[in-house]
């Protein structure tokens, strides 16, 4: 059980434009998610916690207007990068707490997003 | 907020050795310490974790152990296969969020 899933595993698109990535609890109902970013030989950094209904509480120093979170069900939050840039290019990866067995996360696949 | 520390940041070891990685955390109000093994391009995998009221669990060949006075936890391996090598990150949980340390990169040797 506890599977997290990630849609798409990879998005490449051009500087400007808009993705859109899903995070989606399989078989549990997720109270909490969160999004974290990932550069290439680093560890995880927290971007945002998402609460199904509410809106959702950035870490310090990432943008709200440029990160947009959804978590419009208990199984599924969208995160948003508005007008990508290079610099935005990293792995974003989703985790969601099932609020039965708290406080493990469980962890998404990850989407590899390129900016060119 | 929370501050932890993970060493060494890589480790090469002989296949059916042990490996030990050792994290520190700064905030004493942290109370679940999980441990992941992350495999290039792929998410984090919860391997095993314990909770402040205990000291050590074991699971096969994955231990942990947990010293609250001194505010540091360990994850040893043992009897390492090939398929152990991979990133392990360990992370300090604290008012819901969990805190990352660096990773430790293993490399088992056949």
């Amino acid at each position: 059980g506890a599977v997290v899933s990630q849609h798409p595993s990879r998005v490449i698109c051009k500087s400007g434009t808009s993705v859109k990535i899903e995070c989606r609890s399989l078989d549990f109902q997720a109270t909490t998610m969160f999004w974290y970013r990932q550069f290439p030989k680093q560890s995880l950094m927290l971007m945002a916690t998402s609460n199904e209904g509410s809106k959702a509480t950035y870490e310090q120093g990432v943008e709200k207007d440029k990160f947009l979170i959804n978590h419009a069900s208990l199984t599924l939050s969208t995160l948003t990068v508005t007008s990508a840039h290079p610099e935005d290019s990293s792995f974003y990866i989703c985790s969601a707490i099932s609020g039965r067995g708290y406080p493990e996360q469980f962890f998404g696949p990850g989407t590899r997003l390129t900016v060119l | 907020g929370e501050n932890v520390e993970q060493h060494p940041s890589t480790l090469s070891v002989q296949e059916g050795d042990s490996a030990v990685i050792k994290c520190t955390y700064s905030d004493s109000a942290s109370n679940y310490f999980p441990w992941y093994k992350q495999e290039l391009g792929k998410g984090p995998q919860l391997i095993i974790d314990i909770r402040s009221n205990v000291g050590e669990k074991k699971d096969q060949r994955i231990a942990v152990t947990l010293n609250k006075t001194a505010k540091h936890f360990s994850l040893h391996i043992t009897e390492t296969q090939p398929e152990d090598s991979a990133v392990y990150f360990c992370a300090a949980d604290n008012d819901y969020k969990l805190s990352f340390g660096a990773g430790t990169t293993v490399t088992v040797r056949a």
